[in-house]
């Protein structure tokens, strides 16, 4: 198993309500990533940093934002979720270096009614 | 943009059987890594093949690369109902540190 979490597992929160999912590692990975993924279909990168106060955007468009403070810790925000923000979230690490492996978190499946 | 696909879809078969995969890329790669995901997890790394290599093993997977197909198969043999799983196959591009996933095999085995 990685040493890489993921809190909440599970939410459920109504329209408008911000919400933070949480990800850490503790393998001091630099390169950190979240993708977005539907039920049955291909992971979408939607964030990924390269190290402490580096954060960048992914293939896919997103409204969440995200921060990197510390090397360990890259939480991602919705600031008002809505029903189409509905999917799993997966959080990911890797070490440097081309074809690097990446390491994933268990994922937060969120539903917002 | 997806740069990888897999085929097929999904895939049923019996315990012992071998379960096999295919995985098509649009441009020149790096590195092609397949990834297993069980229900409701994330993704766990399985193997990596460099792109001047063409076949690689590991346990019961067998990855063979064709460069000039822009092609990938994963095998596994004698499988097992742990395999059980979503399968991907990631690739990464020259001069890019990403990795871009196709949409996986879905394989059940079935006791």
């Amino acid at each position: 198993e990685a040493d890489i979490y993921q809190t909440p597992r599970y939410l459920v929160i109504g329209t408008g309500k911000k919400i933070t999912l949480e990800c850490s590692q503790t393998m001091g990975h630099d390169k950190m990533y979240w993708y977005q993924q539907d039920p049955g279909m291909e992971l979408h990168l939607i964030h990924y940093s390269y190290g402490v106060n580096s954060t960048e955007k992914g293939d896919l468009s997103s409204e969440s934002t995200v921060s990197r403070i510390r090397t360990e810790h890259f939480p991602l925000t919705l600031e008002s979720a809505r029903p189409s923000h509905t999917s799993q979230y997966l959080c990911a690490s890797s070490e440097p270096g081309q074809g690097a492996t990446q390491y994933f978190g268990p994922g937060t499946r969120l539903l917002v009614l | 943009s997806q740069q990888g696909e897999e085929d097929p879809q999904a895939l049923s078969i019996q315990e012992g059987e071998n379960a096999t995969m295919n995985c098509s890329y649009k441009t020149s790669i790096n590195n092609l890594q397949w990834y297993r995901q069980n229900s409701g997890r994330g993704l766990v790394h399985l193997i990596l093949i460099r792109s001047n290599e063409r076949e690689k093993h590991s346990g019961r997977l067998r990855v063979t690369l064709d460069t000039s197909k822009k092609s990938s198969s994963l095998l596994i043999t004698a499988s097992r109902a742990a395999d059980t799983a979503s399968y991907f196959c990631a690739t990464d591009v020259p001069n890019d540190y990403k990795l871009s996933f196709g949409a996986g095999t879905t394989v059940t085995v079935r006791a």
